[in-house]
């Protein structure tokens, strides 16, 4: 069936390192990806999103990187800090138009 | 403050009980959504509702029911609930062509049924 997914279920990064947090899909028709955290206790907070017509996007620290050739995105926090603690998922729609989410990459941050 | 807001924030139950969960938003965005998060599986939906009375399933919709009677909240309800439910569940809202845009999360209902 249809995926979005991240490659790697957890991630330590040292604090002030850049982060990359990779994200594969399925759905080559997918136009629409999005960013969210999650910290541990509360829902999905979004972070970034970018349509397919766009390559690179960027945020206040995130920049997210689009490559449609080879159904693959990624998530680069730069700088990271101990705040930057939680799990990230990438989401997109699958071919009915639903968002479908991947399982998450958590993201430590080592002192 | 404005925001979606889910209640409980956790709740025991008992195989067979109906239980009800509560999502409230006050963003007045059109779409609100179920999803119940389980590990090994990510966020799985269960229903949807584009509007006012109108209400869709999900990937995951067998043992749940839903009704929208105001644009504001979107309870979901397991009629008797079973220990495969225990999970933790949560409401999210996206404006019109929700495919297009962010969906915006609650902080969850964490349930186990006994």
């Amino acid at each position: 069936g249809e995926s979005v997914g991240l490659h790697l279920p957890t991630l330590s990064v040292q604090e002030g390192d850049n982060s990359i947090i990779n994200c594969a899909y399925s759905n080559s028709a997918s136009d629409y990806f999005i960013w969210y955290k999650q910290e541990s206790g509360k829902g999905p907070q979004f972070i970034i999103d970018i349509r397919s017509n766009m390559d690179k996007r960027q945020g206040q620290r995130v920049t997210v990187l689009l490559n449609k050739t080879v159904k693959h995105l990624s998530l680069q926090i730069a700088a990271t800090q101990p705040g930057d603690s939680a799990v990230y998922f990438c989401a997109g729609p699958n071919r009915d138009d639903k968002i479908i989410f991947g399982k998450g990459t958590r993201l430590h941050i080592l002192p | 403050d404005a925001g979606i807001t889910q209640s409980p924030r956790y709740k025991i139950t008992e195989t067979g009980r109906q239980v009800t969960l509560m999502c409230h938003q006050t963003w007045s965005h059109s779409y609100m959504f179920w999803y119940r998060q389980d590990l090994g599986h990510g966020l799985r939906l269960i229903y949807y509702s584009a509007a006012a009375d109108i209400t869709d399933k999900g990937e995951v919709p067998d043992g749940y029911v839903v009704s929208r009677s105001k644009t504001e909240n979107f309870p979901l309800t397991l009629e008797s609930a079973t220990r495969s439910q225990t999970s933790v569940y949560f409401c999210a809202s996206s404006e019109i062509d929700y495919s297009n845009q962010p969906q915006h999360f609650g902080d969850g209902t964490r349930l186990s049924i006994l």
